[in-house]
């Protein structure tokens, strides 16, 4: 079975610092890997994925990951941070070969970002 | 906006109650798979529909069960619920084909149950 590991569970940040949140997952087989956000109150939305090629993944607002196969990591970076980054960050993994879609979800780090 | 709609928002329920969540996706979404996320976890796949039929499971027990219609809507039955059941029950969407490869997700139906 997959599971993936966030290092952090609560990361508080001024603004402009950089951020990168880890992001470690367990499964010896092909992975999609996925980066979600969930502002308070609100849906959870897909911030980048990775699915095949370049390791860095470029997505919204600014994100960017990396995915190093040797180190089953899949780490998130912006490397300035606003207010309105303050939100939870949710790591994601699917088994590329399996039949349902299934994600697995790792616990959360809460990003807070002092003006 | 991500045009999966889910209802209700918020609902309190009963020990040993039973309880249905309802969730609307994009026309042509024929995966939908349902996630459970306790206060302070990350979501927790509960399974998975694609046309009606039950395509994928996770470590839930049987009396958690679902439902999909034809036109796009869905249903999560929960029966006999517990105190643990209590958490935000998120729908989630996607197309067929490479347009499947993004995920949408709704805002989710928040329960508890006393």
């Amino acid at each position: 079975a997959q599971s993936v590991s966030q290092h952090n569970h609560h990361v508080i940040l001024s603004e402009a610092a950089s951020l990168e949140l880890g992001c470690n997952y367990s499964y010896g087989g092909t992975v999609n890997l996925f980066w979600y956000v969930q502002y308070p109150g609100q849906h959870l939305q897909l911030l980048l994925k990775y699915f095949s090629g370049d390791p860095l993944v470029k997505g919204i607002k600014g994100f960017e990951a990396e995915f190093i196969k040797s180190k089953f990591s899949f780490n998130l970076r912006k490397p300035s941070v606003q207010w309105s980054d303050t939100a939870e960050y949710f790591c994601a993994v699917r088994d590329s070969g399996a039949g349902s879609y299934q994600l697995t979800f790792g616990k959360g780090t809460k990003l807070s970002v002092i003006p | 906006e991500t045009g999966v709609t889910q209802s209700p928002t918020h609902l309190i329920k009963t020990r040993g109650q039973q309880v249905t969540l309802r969730c609307s996706s994009q026309s042509g979404h024929n995966t939908v798979s349902w996630y459970q996320q306790a206060l302070g976890q990350g979501p927790q796949f509960i399974f998975q529909y694609y046309r009606e039929e039950e395509n994928g499971r996770g470590n839930f027990p049987p009396r958690f069960s679902g439902l999909q219609f034809p036109n796009y809507s869905s249903e999560l039955n929960v029966n006999a619920l517990e105190l643990d059941d209590s958490a935000l029950y998120l729908c989630a969407s996607r197309g067929d084909g490479n347009s499947g490869n993004t995920i949408y997700f709704g805002e989710g139906s928040w329960l508890t149950v006393v």
